[in-house]
């Protein structure tokens, strides 16, 4: 079955930097586009980030352009999300999504992970 | 950026009712429009794709309609386990992929 599994959260001061992790599996990673989106405690979803299958293609949030980067490594079935110069909004849990349908995304985010907390906070 | 505003931003229904979500753009995105479905402490669940195709598994209680700027989601019969947050989203605009604010459903 498809799982995304989010690592990397945790408690850090504004200004500092964190590395978000996603493993997949039960699936052709490399097959799909990949996401980052958040949601900020009590608020609403957010979406971050966006990385093509190849990694070739990225966009981002205005919110956090220039601050984050995406990656893949598509032979460790791996997503990343390099957190600097974070800021005390940026506060959330993030999600790793899969892009649906495989080798578009169209149509939304089909799978999810079960999230990991980013506090900011001095 | 294209808004996406859904209304109303909560409601109450009791089980059995029939409950209607709207989701307006703030230009056409056509029928790129998603909607998701979020209980408390888990991860967004994908409910609808395309306006109005059921993603597998989810009951055909729930449909989706619209075109343009103007979007449904319809709850045919709510059902206990459909007390939840309700979100919509575009994905017209590649550059940046927008929700709207949430429709909370709680039990009346």
């Amino acid at each position: 079955q498809v799982q995304l599994v989010e690592s990397g959260g945790g408690l850090v001061k504004p200004g500092g930097s964190l590395r978000l992790s996603c493993t997949a599996s039960g699936f052709t990673f490399s097959d799909y586009f990949m996401n980052w989106v958040r949601q900020a405690p009590g608020k609403g979803l957010e979406w971050v980030s966006y990385i093509s299958r190849s990694g070739n293609t990225i966009y981002y949030a205005d919110s956090v352009k220039g601050r984050f980067t995406i990656s893949r490594d598509n032979a460790k079935n791996s997503l990343y999300l390099q957190l600097n110069s974070l800021r005390v909004e940026d506060t959330a849990v993030y999600y790793c999504a899969r892009a649906f349908p495989k080798g578009g995304y169209d149509y939304g985010f089909d799978y999810w992970g079960q999230g990991t907390l980013v506090t900011v906070s001095s | 950026d294209i808004q996406m505003t859904q209304s109303p931003s909560s409601l109450s229904a009791s089980v059995g009712d029939r409950v209607t979500i709207t989701c307006r753009a703030s230009q056409s995105i056509s029928s790129y429009l998603n909607w998701y479905q979020q209980k408390p402490g888990k991860a967004p669940k994908l409910l609808i794709y395309a306006t109005s195709n059921l993603q597998s598994g989810v009951p055909s209680r729930f449909s989706g309609g619209g075109s343009g700027t103007d979007f449904t989601l319809t709850i045919s019969s709510l059902q206990p386990e459909d007390f939840a947050t309700y979100y919509c989203q575009q994905i017209y605009n590649t550059l940046s992929w927008t929700f709207g604010q949430g429709t909370k459903v709680e039990i009346k």
